[in-house]
């Protein structure tokens, strides 16, 4: 089972940050988080991960909170082209497998 | 650099009959592995390689599904008898290894199976 919860929809209008929440309160001291997204027919497609820091790249942020048991992925100028569905993994210690969830549905509105 | 190639891009078969993916890795990704997404749903690991052995094939339905990495770099994902439930989208996806950190997997664009 995936070891994350998410919203299962959320929208933004574009030019606006889009926050999306994740949960992940049974995750061990060794395990990264790693964020995803999938856009219409297109296989998923990394966006960044994160440890215990927080992280930056030039396509999102990640906040981690300090007891690593929930995080923030920040699309901090969101587009129409961001309209996809967002996945947080935990990836296992022991197997590195990806367990993937649902997801959160963005839609980015004009 | 090349991304993961995945063929046919889509696929419509009758049940009973059989069926064959086929995935090309990023050169040099040790690690290899098919995904099974049901429209709706998250991707799920059918199979996973190291090289050309089988990591983990846990949830791979053994009775109807095979597949195999030779020479540890293409793959091939059949199913033979196909069933209606086994319409999705089948995801190949690589990484340099299976504990790599970094930016993850890198994942094809897949084949919808469409099974009528």
């Amino acid at each position: 089972d995936a070891k994350t919860t998410q919203p299962t929809s959320m929208d933004c209008a574009e030019g606006r940050a889009a926050n999306l929440p994740c949960n992940h309160s049974t995750i061990s001291g060794n395990e990264y988080v790693y964020w995803y997204r999938q856009i219409h027919s297109q296989g998923p497609q990394y966006i960044i991960h994160g440890l215990k820091n927080n992280e930056t790249n030039e396509m999102a942020s990640l906040i981690i909170t300090e007891d690593r048991k929930s995080s923030t992925l920040i699309l901090p100028h969101a587009t129409l082209r961001d309209t996809a569905v967002y996945y947080c993994i935990v990836r296992d210690s022991g197997t590195y497998k990806y367990i993937f969830g649902t997801g959160t549905r963005l839609k980015v509105l004009a | 650099e090349a991304g993961v190639a995945q063929s046919p891009r889509y696929k419509i078969i009758e049940k009973r009959q059989s069926v064959a993916f086929w995935c090309n890795p990023i050169s040099g990704h040790a690690t290899l592995y098919w995904y099974q997404q049901i429209l709706g749903q998250g991707p799920k690991l059918l199979i996973q390689f190291q090289n050309n052995g089988v990591v983990d094939d846990s949830q791979l339905p053994k009775d109807r599904f095979s597949a195999e990495r030779l020479k540890g770099v293409d793959s091939t994902l059949k199913i033979q008898p196909a069933k209606l439930e086994d319409s999705a989208v089948y995801l190949c996806a690589s990484s340099l290894g299976a504990g790599t950190v970094g930016s993850g997997y890198t994942f094809g664009s897949g084949t919808r199976l469409t099974v009528v």
